[in-house]
């Protein structure tokens, strides 16, 4: 089975903070995303990546911004938090070529106070 | 360009009744069509695929769909509801000229009453 680890399940952070929100996944696919969720608005996308170093904006990046140094890993920065970017935040990742599904994690509730 | 939309945000349904949860697309290619489930505090776990094989799709936990191309629909069923298909659902879509950029609708809250 896919298996997409996020760090951590819960977090709670303060205004102005540079945080961090750590993703791996252990099926060697090309394609990860980072999503954030919120009640009514259903998941929009914040950055993808369809290679190491690759990085591609989706619908959502001002006040954001990702890493990924290597292919399992992919990182989401929000380089100065704000109380607006408390959301339930996804990872997920998928083999290239069409058709293919998205595997997610667990996902990381996000606190800024 | 794609797009996703599904029909009422709130579904309650009984026991053993059927459930239908409806989702609607938009696409300027031949789309592939996915139905994700959410549990509380969870991710989302796929319950079925479309990508142009058989119209009628069968998925995980008895849940099925149906692509209906002039339509444009891909609508999800059970026949009979059970107490633990209570939880949140996103139909979702992506085409061939997007890779592998999904597309999701605002989701579909399901409450099954005992």
């Amino acid at each position: 089975d896919v298996k997409v680890t996020q760090s951590s399940r819960y977090l709670v952070k303060r205004t102005g903070e540079k945080v961090f929100l750590e993703c791996v996944q252990d099926m060697d696919h090309e394609n990860m995303f980072w999503y954030r969720q919120d009640p009514g608005l259903g998941l929009r996308l914040i950055y993808f990546s369809y290679d190491v170093k690759m990085k591609e904006k989706g619908d959502i990046p001002e006040g954001y911004s990702v890493s990924r140094e290597k292919k399992e890993r992919f990182s989401l920065i929000l380089e100065s938090a704000s109380t607006n970017q408390t959301s339930m935040y996804l990872c997920a990742s998928s083999p290239s070529g069409g058709g293919q599904p998205q595997h997610f994690g667990d996902g990381t509730r996000l606190s800024i106070l | 360009a794609q797009s996703v939309t599904q029909l009422g945000s709130h579904v309650s349904v009984s026991e053993g009744a059927l459930v239908l949860l409806r989702c609607n697309y938009s696409s300027s290619v031949p789309p592939y069509l996915f139905w994700y489930v959410q549990y509380p505090n969870q991710g989302l776990q796929l319950l079925l695929k479309y990508t142009s094989a058989a119209t009628l799709v069968k998925g995980i936990n008895g849940f099925e769909a149906e692509f209906k191309k002039s339509e444009t629909s891909f609508h999800l069923t059970k026949p009979s509801a059970h107490m633990s298909d209570a939880a949140e659902y996103f139909c979702a879509v992506s085409a061939s000229n997007t890779g592998n950029q999904f597309y999701f609708g605002t989701g579909t809250s399901l409450t099954v009453i005992p």
